[in-house]
């Protein structure tokens, strides 16, 4: 079963910051936090991950609490093109472990 | 960045036949590979590993002998679906991380969408 539960669904004005909430309150204390997108009938696109430390890239930025037990994925400037399914999930299995996908949060960009 | 391809993207069979779905990692060497099948409007759901050299570990309630899986060099894994009937319709998907490396990225292919008339 996956470890982390979202929000079924968000809505997000174009140009705003999207902030997508995951909880995910039995991670153990090696267990990265990943975070996918899917865009209707395509495979998962990566977007960050992290441990304990928030991270930022490109893309997004990953803020994650203190106690590990929840994070928030940022996208800085939604636009339509970030129209997706977001996907948090809990590596287990360490470096070569799989993801179990959860039901993800629809996230939908809206002029 | 490292590219996972998944080959056929689309494919159409009669109910009763087979189907390879080929799996390749493009630019690393891959030692697992994931596979994946998403009915429409749901999740991803994790069917087997396949690791290379050695047999796959399938995901409970998932036929190892309906859903073959050979994983025979560091950079290509096969999934074959044998005697497809319509219920095995659905979008899968492969995945690989690159050997040797700790908790980076899991890769995943573009997806094969499978219709069994």
């Amino acid at each position: 079963d996956a470890k982390t539960t979202q929000p079924t669904s968000m809505d997000c004005a174009e140009g705003r910051a999207a902030n997508l909430p995951c909880n995910h309150s039995t991670i153990s204390g090696n267990e990265y936090v990943y975070w996918y997108r899917q865009i209707h009938s395509q495979g998962p696109q990566y977007i960050i991950h992290g441990l304990k430390n928030n991270e930022t890239n490109e893309m997004a930025s990953l803020i994650i609490t203190e106690d590990r037990k929840s994070s928030t994925l940022i996208l800085p400037h939604a636009t339509l093109r970030d129209t997706a399914v977001y996907y948090c999930i809990v590596r287990v299995g360490g470096s070569q472990g799989n993801l179990i996908f959860g039901k993800g949060t629809k996230l939908s960009v809206k002029p | 960045g490292a590219v996972v391809s998944q080959h056929p993207s689309r494919v159409i069979c009669k109910s009763g036949t087979s189907v390879k779905i080929e799996c390749r990692s493009l630019d690393f060497q891959a030692t697992t590979m994931f596979w994946y099948r998403q009915f429409p409007k749901q999740s991803l759901m994790l069917m087997a590993t396949s690791n290379e050299g050695s047999k796959a570990t399938y995901e409970q309630g998932v036929e190892k002998d309906k859903f073959l899986i050979n994983h025979a060099s560091l950079t290509l894994s096969t999934l074959t679906v044998t005697s497809a009937h319509p219920e095995d319709s659905s979008f899968y998907i492969c995945s690989a991380t690159e050997a040797g490396t700790t908790n980076e990225k899991l890769f995943f292919g573009s997806g094969t969408q499978l219709s069994v008339l």
